[in-house]
C-alpha cells in the first residue's frame, strides 16, 4: 500500500473534546496537505506544509485548529475543544513537490455530538 | 480571490452516452487546474490536470478536458459513460499548483 493512510477513518467525540487526526503522506512526497470536506462548506483547504518551510496556515478556520509535521513525514491535526460545526470529512493530501499533483487519503470522518 | 463554479449540482446520462461537466474558474492570470473524481465513502482520484501547453489534455478513464481561456472554462468530457463513472466530480484550480480551491461539485448519475 503506498498511497496516503489516514487514521482512525471515523471518529466520534463529544463538544468540548480535544481530537488528534494522523496522515501518513506517501513515501518521498515533500508536501502535505489538510482539507476539510463539509456538507454545508464543500472542500475547504486548511495547511500546507513543504519540506522544512514555515506551514502555510492560512486556512485553518480557529486557533483551536493546529497541525503538525514530525520529520517531514507524518501529519497530525489537532481540533481543541470541538464544536458541532466541526464535524466533517477532513482529507489528507502529499505530493512530491508543492505544485505536483496530490494524491489523496480516504479522510477521517469527525463526528462532534 | 480564486473561486470555482461547477453550475450542475447533478447530472444523469445514460450509459454509453457521452458526457460534459462544465466548469468556469475565476482568476486573473492561468491556473493550474484539475479534475478529480470521488467515490462515495473514498478520497479524491485525479482524473487529469493542466499546467500550460496544449490545451486538450487527457486523463485516466477515457476522461479529456479542455482548457478554454476565452471562456475561462475547463470542462470534462468522455465520449461513453459507463455505470462505474457514476461518481462526484470536482473541478479544481490552484495558483501554484499547491493549494487547491475546489467547485461544490458535481454528482454523476448513470441510469442503464
Amino acid at each position: 500500500g503506498a498511497g496516503v493512510s489516514q487514521s482512525p477513518s471515523n471518529k466520534v467525540t463529544e463538544k468540548g473534546k480535544d481530537v488528534e487526526l494522523r496522515c501518513d503522506p506517501i513515501s518521498g512526497h515533500t508536501a502535505l496537505y489538510w482539507y476539510r470536506q463539509s456538507l454545508g462548506q464543500g472542500l475547504e483547504f486548511l495547511i500546507y506544509f513543504q519540506g522544512n518551510s514555515a506551514p502555510d496556515k492560512s486556512g485553518l478556520p480557529s486557533d483551536r485548529f493546529s497541525a503538525e509535521r514530525t520529520g517531514g513525514s507524518v501529519s497530525t491535526l489537532t481540533i481543541q475543544r470541538t464544536q458541532q460545526e466541526d464535524s466533517a470529512v477532513y482529507l489528507c493530501a502529499s505530493s512530491l513537490e508543492g505544485n505536483q499533483p496530490q494524491h489523496f487519503g480516504d479522510g477521517t470522518r469527525l463526528s462532534i455530538l | 480571490a480564486q473561486s470555482v463554479t461547477q453550475p450542475d449540482i447533478h447530472i444523469t446520462v445514460s450509459e454509453g452516452a457521452s458526457l460534459e461537466l462544465r466548469c468556469n474558474y475565476s482568476y486573473g492570470a492561468t491556473p493550474y487546474l484539475f479534475w478529480y473524481v470521488q467515490s462515495p465513502g473514498q478520497g479524491l482520484q485525479l482524473l487529469l490536470k493542466y499546467f500550460s501547453g496544449d490545451t486538450l489534455v487527457q486523463g485516466i478513464k477515457g476522461f479529456e478536458a479542455e482548457f478554454k481561456r476565452s471562456q475561462s472554462s475547463f470542462n470534462l468530457r468522455k465520449p461513453s459513460v459507463h455505470w462505474s463513472d457514476a461518481a462526484e466530480y470536482f473541478c479544481a484550480v490552484s495558483e501554484y499548483g499547491n493549494k487547491l480551491v475546489f467547485g461544490a461539485g458535481t454528482i454523476l448519475r448513470v441510469k442503464s
